[in-house]
């Protein structure tokens, strides 16, 4: 009953590093999005895709770009990792206006 | 720009009530949700309504929607300490339905 996959259930990387975060959803949704989870924070809405080669900025998108080239797969990539990206990251998919399916979330450290 | 708002602490009592309340700002929501995050676990939708209700229950869970103050609250009847968890309220806004988080309410149930 795999539905959204993410690549990592925990990262490490160091300062500078160019990072790959990957999702994939097997239940062609349209709609795609990514957070990232800090405590007393709640998730914040980093990117979402509504199409493949779609893309919109979410409300923290700096620092941050994303890649969708197929239907299934949603890419989030730090080009320059800094400690402040240290977080959980969860991605989402959807494709009707009510429901969502969140993958298992990757931790990633960055030193 | 869309807000949700809860507490982030609750402590009640094994056996007693417990009462989460949220505030959202976007008008044009269409459903809102509670998750549940245990430690170290995903997010689990716990329960949705959809906006033009007042309330629903489910079994020991009971939503209200207050649309005019736009206030919705999460009660749990008789709380068990494997309620303990954080409780995120969230809502589906804008036109691609993004889903706009709470920071979190962290709910402590003691003996």
């Amino acid at each position: 009953d795999v539905k959204v996959t993410q690549s990592s259930r925990y990262l490490v990387k160091r300062t500078g590093e160019k990072v790959f975060l990957e999702c994939v959803q097997d239940m062609d949704h349209e709609n795609m999005f990514w957070y990232r989870q800090d405590p007393g924070l709640g998730l914040r809405l980093i990117y979402f895709s509504y199409d493949v080669k779609m893309k919109e900025k979410g409300d923290i998108p700096e620092g941050y770009s994303v890649s969708r080239e197929k239907k299934e797969r949603f890419s989030l990539i730090l080009e320059s990792a800094s400690t402040n990206q240290t977080s959980m990251y969860l991605c989402a998919s959807s494709l009707s206006n009510w429901q969502y399916d969140f993958g298992p979330g990757t931790r990633l450290t960055v030193t | 720009g869309e807000d949700v708002e809860q507490s982030l602490f609750l402590s009640v009592r094994e056996g007693d009530s417990s009462v989460i309340n949220c505030t959202y700002t976007d008008s044009s929501s269409t459903y809102l949700y509670w998750y549940k995050q245990e430690p170290g676990a995903g997010l689990q939708l716990l329960t949705y309504i959809f906006s033009n209700m007042d309330m629903k229950q489910d079994q020991r869970l009971t939503v209200l929607l207050n649309k005019k103050d736009k206030h919705l609250s999460l009660r749990i009847a008789d709380t068990q300490t494997g309620d303990s968890a954080i409780y995120f309220c969230a809502e589906n806004s804008g036109g691609y339905n993004k889903l706009i988080f709470g920071a979190g309410t962290r709910l402590a149930v003691h003996p």
